[in-house]
């Protein structure tokens, strides 16, 4: 079946700092990612939507110059915080998709705290 | 909009029970819908999805979700519970157009022995 790797699964950095988190397709070729927030107890809160050699689509609200989202093969799309601060500390999950079907395979999420 | 509702934030229920989880949703055309699952500190699992078809969907660990158009829901069901199947429970629509996925607010079930 389709398997999405995300890495770190854990990460702690300082305040002020920039922390970059991988999404990969290992076994499909994914031309659409999506970038999940989720804070304790809550649900998903979409962030963007990343398309193989395009610019990403964020959602109203999210910065993109804060959250940088980067898919540049059909394998992998990154999410890189930039000076990151305290609020930014939360659960993050990609998702992909490809064009074989119509289903999204999620990664198993990044906890990002920042100290 | 598209929107999902999930009316119930917490259910217990004993082990062995029967489970029900409510999912009601508002979308234009003919939703995508599915349902995951999520332990502590992980990523999501599908559980199942419905695109077309046959409205009664099975899907994996013994759940079942019956789509029903005039009512707008996607209830996810399963006749016995087992004390593993406590987890948060998420349903989500997905726009065909865009590809989104909605989801709702999550319903957390907690399993009595």
């Amino acid at each position: 079946g389709a398997v999405v790797s995300q890495h770190p699964s854990r990460v702690i950095c300082k305040s002020g700092t920039s922390v970059k988190i991988e999404c990969r397709s290992l076994d499909f070729q994914a031309t659409t990612m999506f970038w999940y927030r989720q804070f304790p107890k809550q649900s998903l809160m979409l962030m963007a939507t990343s398309n193989e050699g395009s610019k990403a689509t964020y959602e109203q609200g999210v910065e993109k110059d804060k959250f940088l989202i980067n898919h540049a093969s059909l394998t992998l799309s990154t999410l890189t915080v930039t000076s990151a601060h305290p609020e930014d500390s939360s659960f993050y999950i990609c998702s992909a998709t490809g064009q074989a079907n119509y289903g999204y395979t999620f990664g198993s999420g990044t906890r990002l705290t920042v100290v | 909009a598209q929107s999902v509702t999930q009316p119930d934030i917490h259910i217990t229920v004993s082990e062995g029970a029967s489970l029900e989880l409510r999912c009601n949703y508002s979308y234009g055309a003919t939703p995508y819908l599915f349902w995951y699952v999520q332990s502590p500190g992980q990523g999501l699992q599908l559980l199942l999805k419905y695109f077309s078809g046959d409205t009664l969907v099975q899907g994996i660990k013994g759940f079942e979700a019956e789509f029903k158009r005039s009512q707008s829901s996607f209830n996810l069901r399963k006749p016995s519970v087992h004390w593993s199947d406590a987890a948060e429970y998420f349903c989500a629509v997905g726009a065909s157009n865009t590809g989104k996925l909605i989801f709702g607010q999550g319903t957390t079930l907690q399993v009595k022995p």
